[in-house]
């Protein structure tokens, strides 16, 4: 069974740093990976979206990475701003079917101006 | 272009009482989900339909049931409510499965008194 596991579970930076979020999965064998963004009492909202034949993906301050043979990504976020404060979800695509993702549990990030 | 719509935002029920939860999505998409978000839990799939008159148990089922008359409508209903019910539900649409981008409706945050 896929495991998805996200760490830490919250930090809190000032603004301006650079950062990196940390994602890990047990089971190598994924058709892709997926960053969201959750804001309070809101939805999900995709952020980037890795396949399993890619490294990484850019969009804007962000740069997601993708080591699927360590079971590992990294998203990292350049120049942090307040706006940034979420949690932040990895998501794994993987299994028969090919209808499942499976989520971490996410890491909330505080950027304090 | 609305994306993924969930029809309540908020719901108080009393034990034993029913209720459905509509989701709709414009983006013609296939694969549709009802997701179940509960702290120190994460998102935890109940049931899922991978097109029109198809459905399928996910992770959570017990307690719930689902519909999928129509290919853009996901319809959740919980017939006898408990507390253990209380929760905030997501819904979410994929083009094809795990292998395409993820959309979440903004979630009904549901209490079960």
């Amino acid at each position: 069974k896929q495991e998805v596991t996200q760490i830490p579970a919250a930090l809190s930076v000032p603004e301006g740093e650079n950062l990196v979020l940390n994602c890990s999965f047990t089971d190598s064998a994924i058709y892709n990976l997926q960053w969201f963004r959750q804001d309070p009492g809101k939805g999900l909202t995709s952020l980037l979206l890795i396949q399993s034949s890619q490294r990484e993906q850019t969009s804007g301050r962000l740069n997601a990475s993708l080591d699927k043979s360590s079971g590992r990504s990294t998203l990292y976020i350049a120049a942090s701003q307040p706006g940034d404060s979420a949690t932040y979800l990895c998501a794994v695509g993987s299994g028969a079917g090919s209808y499942q993702l499976t989520f971490g549990k996410g890491t909330k990030l505080s950027v304090i101006p | 272009n609305a994306g993924v719509t969930q029809t309540p935002k908020f719901r108080v029920l009393k034990t034993g009482q029913s209720m459905t939860l509509l989701c709709a999505q414009d983006m013609n998409h296939e694969y549709m989900y009802w997701y179940r978000q509960d702290p120190g839990m994460g998102l935890r799939l109940i049931h899922y339909s991978v097109g029109e008159g198809t459905t399928a148990k996910g992770e959570v089922p017990d307690g719930y049931n689902v519909s999928r008359l129509k290919k853009q409508n996901f319809l959740l209903g919980l017939e006898s409510a408990a507390p253990s019910q209380t929760s905030v539900y997501f819904c979410a649409s994929t083009l094809q499965g795990a292998y395409t981008e993820a959309f979440f409706g903004q979630g009904t945050r549901l209490t079960v008194v």
